[in-house]
């Protein structure tokens, strides 16, 4: 059973363009929705997270849209670069569970 | 100093053979888990500790056995390794009761032949 779902699993984008990804989760339980990155051989590192409590956070060039009704979020990066080119995770946790149950992932490649 | 340290990073082994993987956070987290990230890139948890109790075994086989002899340490002991082990896998800690940042090691990617 997938909690979350992430699309597209695979994105390219031109330089200076805007990436989108998009989560649907089911688990009205989830309280907490991060987005990880990841470069090939390294961990997955935090880049940026929401609570349900706001329909939008930015940091930078990361935003993440959250659309509680709809029970979907996103991760839009404005002017991508080709240094943005990595595997993004969304994921989900609720309260008192201390565990992350992570997205597909999607594999974004930022073209120079 | 990295905060979230994994060896060995390549382990290559030979089926029904057991080998471990340690992991150590010196980040002061309370929680430390091991995922597994399958080979299509996706990432499930096993488990989690909780100042060094259980909290979390996702149905994982009773070949997979996880100690954490301390707040800092959570190693992966793995019986009688099967093809379908090889994966990565990766250790993290957080801290808190709510849905807090967690911190994953650089990963070991485990190779059953």
């Amino acid at each position: 059973q997938q909690q979350v779902k992430q699309s597209p699993q695979s994105l390219i984008v031109q330089k200076g363009g805007i990436s989108i990804i998009n989560c649907a989760y089911e688990n009205t339980a989830f309280d907490y929705f991060p987005w990880y990155q990841q470069f090939p051989g390294k961990g997955p590192a935090l880049l940026i997270a929401i609570r349900p409590d706001v329909s939008e956070k930015k940091e930078g060039r990361f935003t993440i849209s959250f659309n509680k009704s709809a029970k979907q979020f996103s991760l839009h990066i404005m002017d991508s670069q080709p240094g943005d080119s990595a595997t993004y995770f969304c994921a989900a946790s609720m309260a008192g569970r201390r565990a992350l149950t992570f997205g597909s992932g999607t594999r974004l490649q930022v073209q120079p | 100093d990295t905060a979230v340290s994994q060896t060995p990073k390549y382990l290559v082994t030979q089926m029904g053979n057991d080998k471990s993987i340690k992991c150590e956070q010196n980040l002061g987290h309370d929680t430390m888990y091991w995922y597994k990230q399958d080979s299509k890139k996706f990432l499930k948890i096993m488990f989690s500790y909780n100042n060094k109790e259980l909290i979390i075994n996702e149905t994982v086989p009773n070949r997979f056995s996880p100690k954490s002899p301390d707040k800092a340490h959570l190693n992966l002991h793995i019986n009688s390794l099967e093809l379908g082990d090889s994966a990565v896998y990766f250790c993290a800690s957080s801290q808190g009761l709510l849905g807090v940042e967690a911190f994953f090691g650089q990963g070991t990617r485990l190779t059953v032949v």
